[in-house]
């Protein structure tokens, strides 16, 4: 059962357009939401997070939404830039003391052509 | 900085045989290191936790017997896959935690990973 979502697998713009890679989940304990950005032949590394408590983080060109009613983040990315192809992932967890971990979405390879 | 490594990238074992992949952070001392596996057209799935010095913890469903963990030093962690069958091929990916660069659960730094065929 796949409690984090990402139902489009691969997405591709142009430079200097909006990114706008999405992410569903269904567990409605979960209160940290976080993106990951993956390059060929490398670990994820970590980009953005966005408590439960809130609807909006920024970050420079990143910016997440959180809209809790329908259980559904977006990460965007303005402008996007040829560097920033790379797979996305979205994973979420829940508060569970000293245990927490991350539940992974499968990710959505971002094409971003010059 | 922050930087973790994996050996080997990838391997090809027979059936019946063990294997080991190990994970290193080579900037900085890893308290915690996370272990997942991710098996086709699945998600990244965490197999188990382990702090320097401790038993492991493992996620239910993964069987420690099999997947022997050590994290002796603060530097290096192993998976030993036992008696390893065609089903134990998976991608697998380490991650640590370095508690002086961050506290969040999420500051992860993750190895580029270990593609595990076994034949």
């Amino acid at each position: 059962d796949q409690q984090v979502k990402q139902n489009s697998p691969s997405l591709s713009v142009q430079e200097g357009r909006i990114s706008i890679l999405n992410c569903d989940y269904t567990n409605s304990m979960f209160d940290y939401f976080l993106w990951y950005k993956k390059y060929p032949a490398e670990g994820p590394t970590f980009l953005i997070s966005i408590s439960s408590i809130k609807d909006k983080n920024e970050d420079g060109r990143f910016t997440v939404f959180l809209n809790k009613s329908a259980k559904h983040l977006s990460l965007h990315i303005v402008p996007s830039q040829p560097g920033d192809s790379a797979v996305y992932f979205c994973a979420a967890s829940a508060n569970a003391g000293n245990n927490r971990k991350l539940i992974w979405g499968l990710g959505t390879s971002l094409a971003v052509n010059p | 900085g922050a930087v973790v490594s994996q050996h080997p990238s990838w391997v090809i074992c027979k059936s019946g045989t063990s294997v080991k992949i190990e994970c290193r952070s080579l900037d900085f001392q890893a308290t915690t290191m996370f272990w997942y596996r991710q098996f086709p057209k699945q998600s990244l799935m965490l197999m188990a936790t382990s702090n320097e010095g401790s038993k492991a913890t493992y996620e239910q469903g993964v069987e420690k017997d099999k997947f022997l963990i050590n994290h002796a030093s603060l530097t290096l962690s192993t998976l030993t896959v036992t008696s390893a069958h065609p089903e134990d091929s998976s991608f697998y990916i380490c991650s640590a935690r370095d508690l002086l660069r961050g506290t969040q659960f999420y500051e992860q730094y993750f190895g580029p990973g270990t593609r595990l065929t076994v034949t």
